[in-house]
Parts: structure tokens; sequence; C-alpha cells
């Protein structure tokens, strides 16, 4: 059974800071990984979706990485803004299912 | 295009009551998925749609909860005899095909069982 983990739980840092957060899963078999923000009290919005056979993936100032063999992806946030302040979450979706498995998220505080 | 839609945004009711929560996916989209999500947790699968059938149902929580979807478009979730412990946030999501695309969330339903 895949399990998704994201480290840290929460993260508050400094307006302008390039900032990592981490997403770590136990079965590298998987189709693709995706992952989201979710602001407080609403849907979550897709910001990256990397495939199997992709290594990373880029929109604007976020970059996100996938290590398959460690189990590993990393969301990379640079010049953070305070309207970065949401929750990131990560969801892996793996061979044999169409279930994609979430992470519990970080949820990130961007302070002026 | 729209995006997903639900409905309603909240929702209270009493215990005992049956609720009928909507989704609407976007248009072509063949795979719908729903999931809940309560207060400080993460998201809970719920069912998965394959057009009109669904293949996955693992996720229902009890027998008072069930599930359709019609036409390969909008799906109803239902559930019966409410309980306080269904309060949280039901979300829906769509994706064009159910292995490798990007999932599309609508905004949720919150609902809250007094």
């Amino acid at each position: 059974k895949q399990e998704v983990t994201q480290i840290p739980a929460a993260l508050s840092v400094p307006e302008g800071e390039n900032l990592v957060l981490n997403c770590s899963f136990t079965d590298s078999a998987i189709y693709n990984l995706q992952w989201f923000r979710q602001d407080p009290g609403k849907g979550l919005t897709s910001l990256l979706l990397i495939q199997s056979s992709q290594r990373e993936q880029t929109s604007g100032r976020l970059n996100a990485s996938l290590d398959k063999s460690s189990g590993r992806s990393t969301l990379y946030i640079a010049a953070s803004q305070p309207g970065d302040s949401a929750t990131y979450l990560c969801a892996v979706k793996s061979g044999g299912s169409y279930i994609p498995t979430f992470g519990r998220g970080t949820s990130l505080i961007v302070h002026p | 295009g729209a995006g997903v839609s639900q409905s309603p945004s909240n929702k209270v009711t009493e215990k005992g009551k049956d609720v009928e929560l909507r989704c609407d996916p976007i248009s072509g989209h063949t795979a719908l998925y729903w999931y809940r999500q309560s207060l400080g947790q993460g998201l809970e699968f719920l069912i998965y749609f394959q057009g009109n059938s669904a293949p996955d149902k693992s996720g229902l929580p009890s027998d008072r909860f069930s599930a359709e979807r019609t036409g390969g478009s909008v799906s109803t979730l239902t559930i019966q005899r409410t309980q306080q412990e269904d309060s949280a946030v039901y979300l829906c999501a769509s994706s064009l095909a159910p292995s490798a695309d990007t999932q599309y969330f609508g905004p949720g339903t919150r609902l809250t069982v007094l």
C-alpha cells in the first residue's frame, strides 16, 4: 500500500526566501505525482504534474522534481511571497491503481 | 471552459436526515472522484467513477453512503441518516482519463451535521 509523507507539516518564512517542500512515498512504481495548493476554505488547485518518466516540471517560480528510485519529490518555491501562503499537498498515483494517495500537506505561511 | 462545480457550497442538516451533494465535472472528463476532508485530516478517498460505472467504491465509510453518475457527467453523493461524524468538506475532482492526467478539483461542499 502506497504511503505518502510530507515534511515539514508547517513552515513559516519571511517574504523573499527560497524554500523547499518535501514529499516522500514508499512504492516507487508510480504513474505520476501531482502537487496542489489549497487555500483556506477552498478546493485544491493543481500546480504541477510530473509523469513517472519525467525528472522535473517548472511553472513560473515553482519547480518540482521527482526521484522515483529514492521515493522523493521536492517542490521548490523561489522568492516566496505572502500570496504563496497556503497548504501544499502532493498526491501519488501508483501503478495498478487510478486512485491517488495524498500526503497530509505542508502548511506554509510567508510573512511580509 | 468552466471548471468543476459543486453544490451546495454549504449544507447544514440535522442528525438523521438524508443529504445529496452534487458534482458537475469538466465537460469530457471521464474520470470522477469523491473525497472527504475532515478538520485537521488529510484527503480521504470515497469513490471513483469511470464513465457511469464505479470500479472502486472501497472508500465509502458505511452503507449510508452511496453515489451515482448519470450520462457520464453529473454525479450525486448521497448520505442517509447523517451522523455528526459525517461533518466534513466533500470534494469532487475530475480528470480527462483515469491514469496519468491532472485532477481538477471543485470548491467543495461543507457539510455540518447538528
